[in-house]
């Protein structure tokens, strides 16, 4: 597709449940990350994937977080047993090589909601 | 550690008229970019320009101009012409280079732009 693209751009659920959210970064693009927006964090990395490498996870918050990338392309994260305070936009970026390799694009994000 | 800080929760401007928001920035990194994002009401994270630490000119993108003084650590985002479709919240970030790029984001500025 011509952006990223991520899945669902609403999800509501309830607190103990485990949700998947999907992102289609841009075609060609190696390096994608994930990154959480939330009103009293601000904005947070999450995780990045770079081709084949073993992903940084550095940002996740707890275990119950976890995300994969399939083929290189699509990326899934997966939060286990959902707490509100999880409730946050989740936004997934991608970047590509060439002369604007450090240029990250944004989705539009997957606005959680945990009631 | 990097930080960014947006000291500007709010700024108002007149339609036509030039606005600048301020961005200043903490790292021991020697190479590093900086990022300006413009995130509209509709969520979507759009990136607006960049520059390099090592840059010597000052980065421009139509409208859009980043004042990047190494010295002072600062990379003020000017914005020429305001138009309405302007009002919206920006954020600054950095990223070191080399590694994974992650972005580590200030908290933002809401701008509005009034006829």
């Amino acid at each position: 597709g011509a952006g990223v693209s991520q899945s669902p751009s609403n999800k509501v659920t309830e607190k103990g449940k485990d949700v998947e959210l999907r992102c289609d970064p841009i075609s060609g693009h190696t390096a994608l990350y994930w990154y959480r927006q939330s009103l009293g964090q601000g904005l947070e990395f999450l995780i990045y994937f770079q081709g084949n490498s073993a992903p940084d996870k550095s940002g996740l918050p707890s275990d119950r977080f976890s995300a994969e990338r399939t083929g290189g392309s699509v990326s899934t994260l997966t939060i286990q047993r959902t707490q509100q305070e999880d409730s946050a936009v989740y936004l997934c970026a991608s970047s590509g090589g060439g002369r604007a390799k450090n240029i990250q694009y944004f989705g539009a994000g997957t606005r959680l909601s945990v009631l | 550690a990097q930080k960014i800080t947006q000291t500007q929760p709010g700024m108002f401007v007149q339609e036509k008229e030039a606005v600048t928001l301020d961005c200043t920035y903490d790292t021991s990194d020697q190479s590093y970019g900086l990022f300006w994002y413009k995130q509209p009401s509709s969520g979507e994270m759009i990136f607006l320009i960049y520059q390099g630490s090592y840059d010597e000119q000052n980065a421009t993108e139509g409208r859009y101009s980043l004042n990047f003084q190494k010295a002072r650590k600062s990379a003020n985002l000017v914005i020429s012409a305001s138009q309405l479709g302007d009002s919206a919240m920006y954020f600054c970030a950095m990223a070191k280079r080399g590694s994974n790029y992650k972005l580590t984001f200030g908290k933002g500025t809401l701008l509005t732009v009034n006829p």
